[in-house]
């Protein structure tokens, strides 16, 4: 089956410490995403990537930083600087940048909790 | 940059009929989606608009008017599944900016 996979789903972490979030899709999808979904939010873009070994900054990037290696995988690390870092993460895929229509496919999330 | 707007609550009946509204102010503008999101879960595609009209598709449908900078998306015969967050998202030149939700709680 085709699809995003997120691992794990649920995350428990220390304060001060660096965590990575893997996302894997097996889609061929050019595009991904990262979103953070805070309690009774929309989702808030983190970082994108429309290409390998290319990526942007969303519009909440400070304290998170990703990579874009493999087409296939877009990991993004909450580092010690994100202030607030406890949040529900999603990571989305599209077909490519170009055609408007394409919607993003979701994984199923990674809730990560820093105490 | 986006600005997005929708209720953040609406309760319905088994049943009926609810209209959920979504109205924007963008810089450019590229489409609008609709997705569906029960509590901790991911957000699951239910429509796009990019010219003005109405979209149907079964039970769901979604209308855009875009020199309003306004669009509804209206679930008919509403069942207790439909229970949940309905994002309204507008896509600029490059990225998806969504809106807070709405959260729809179907009473029986």
């Amino acid at each position: 089956d085709g699809g995003i996979t997120q691992s794990p789903k649920y995350l428990f972490r220390k304060e001060g410490q660096n965590v990575t979030l893997s996302c894997e899709q097996n889609l061929n999808h050019d595009a991904m995403y990262w979103y953070r979904q805070d309690p009774g939010q929309g989702l808030r873009l983190i970082y994108y990537s429309q290409i390998v070994n290319d990526f942007q900054k969303g519009d909440i990037a400070e304290g998170y930083s990703v990579s874009r290696e493999k087409k296939e995988s877009f990991p993004l690390t909450v580092t010690s600087a994100q202030k607030n870092p406890t949040a529900f993460y999603l990571c989305a895929s599209t077909r490519d940048r170009v055609h408007s229509y394409n919607e993003q496919f979701f994984g199923p999330g990674t809730r990560l909790t820093v105490l | 940059g986006q600005n997005i707007d929708q209720p953040t609550e609406m309760t319905a009946t088994e049943g009926a009929i609810v209209q959920i509204n979504c109205t924007y102010q963008t810089s450019g503008f590229n489409g609008l989606f609709w997705y569906q999101q029960h509590a901790g879960e991911a957000p699951t595609f239910l429509s796009y608009n990019v010219l003005d009209g109405l979209e149907e598709k079964g039970r769901f449908s979604s209308f855009l008017s875009r020199s309003k900078g306004y669009s509804y998306l209206l679930l008919k015969e509403l069942q207790m599944k439909d229970s949940a967050s309905y994002l309204c998202a507008v896509r600029d030149w490059v990225q998806l900016t969504f809106g807070s939700g709405t959260q729809l709680t179907v009473l029986p």
